[in-house]
């Protein structure tokens, strides 16, 4: 069974950092994109960034909202993907969800598994 | 950005109804359109893939289809579990962008 787990939020000021961990099992972590998905309260949901798997580079993507601040990365040993959070806004505030990615070509990805979320709140 | 535009924002419905859910890009992207639905307080979960797919232990009372800039979702014969926002989301090219949710609520 495919399992993902976001640990790592919580409180934390403005201009402050955060790191967010995925932790994974049940699935060929290499073989996978990884990505960040939050979402403000109250509000829709929003792609942060990915990573690509190992095999295409492991290089990344990122929103304009985040890009230059936030920084994803990825350790195959451990099969944890980690979402850097840096310079962090109040607008950042939200549940931050770890998603796999199934990419079966290069337009058709989708975010088939994804963990419970972590809350982090810039105050 | 592609934008994407989920109507209703919101509907009422009865157990056993067919209801539909449009989205619309604002430019064409082939069939690289999923569907998720979220109940409260839990992650979304994967229902819809490249526009009709439907994913694995999904029932198959949900259903997509459209190509280009017009897709929508039904469910034939609405279940309790089924009360939820539903959200739409694009593949076809960074950054991947959603629409803003569909709650569907009991009648």
């Amino acid at each position: 069974e495919v399992q993902l787990g976001e640990s790592g939020g919580g409180l934390v000021q403005p201009g402050r950092s955060l790191r967010l961990s995925c932790t994974t099992s049940g699935f060929t972590f290499a073989d996978h994109a990884m990505s960040w998905v939050r979402q403000i309260p109250g509000k829709g949901l929003e792609w942060v960034g990915f990573i690509r798997n190992k095999d295409d580079g492991a290089t990344t993507e990122y929103a304009a909202s985040v890009r230059g601040r936030f920084i994803i990365s990825r350790d195959e040993s451990k099969r944890i993907a980690y979402l850097q959070m840096n310079s962090l806004r109040i607008e950042d505030t939200g549940v931050y969800y770890c998603t796999r990615i199934f990419a079966h070509t290069a337009m058709d990805n989708r975010f088939d598994s994804w963990g419970q979320g972590t809350p982090v709140t810039v105050s | 950005d592609i934008q994407l535009t989920q109507f209703p924002s919101s509907l009422s419905a009865f157990v056993g109804d067919r209801v539909t859910i449009t989205c619309r890009a604002s430019q064409n992207i082939g069939t690289s359109l999923n569907w998720y639905q979220q109940k409260p307080g839990m992650a979304p979960r994967l229902l819809i893939y490249a526009a009709s797919s439907l994913h694995s232990g999904v029932p198959s009372r949900f259903s997509g289809s459209g190509s280009g800039t017009d897709f929508t979702l039904t469910i034939s014969g609405l279940q309790p579990e089924d009360f939820a926002i539903f959200y739409c989301q694009q593949s076809y090219t960074t950054p991947w962008t959603f629409g803003q949710g569909t709650k569907v609520e009991i009648k």
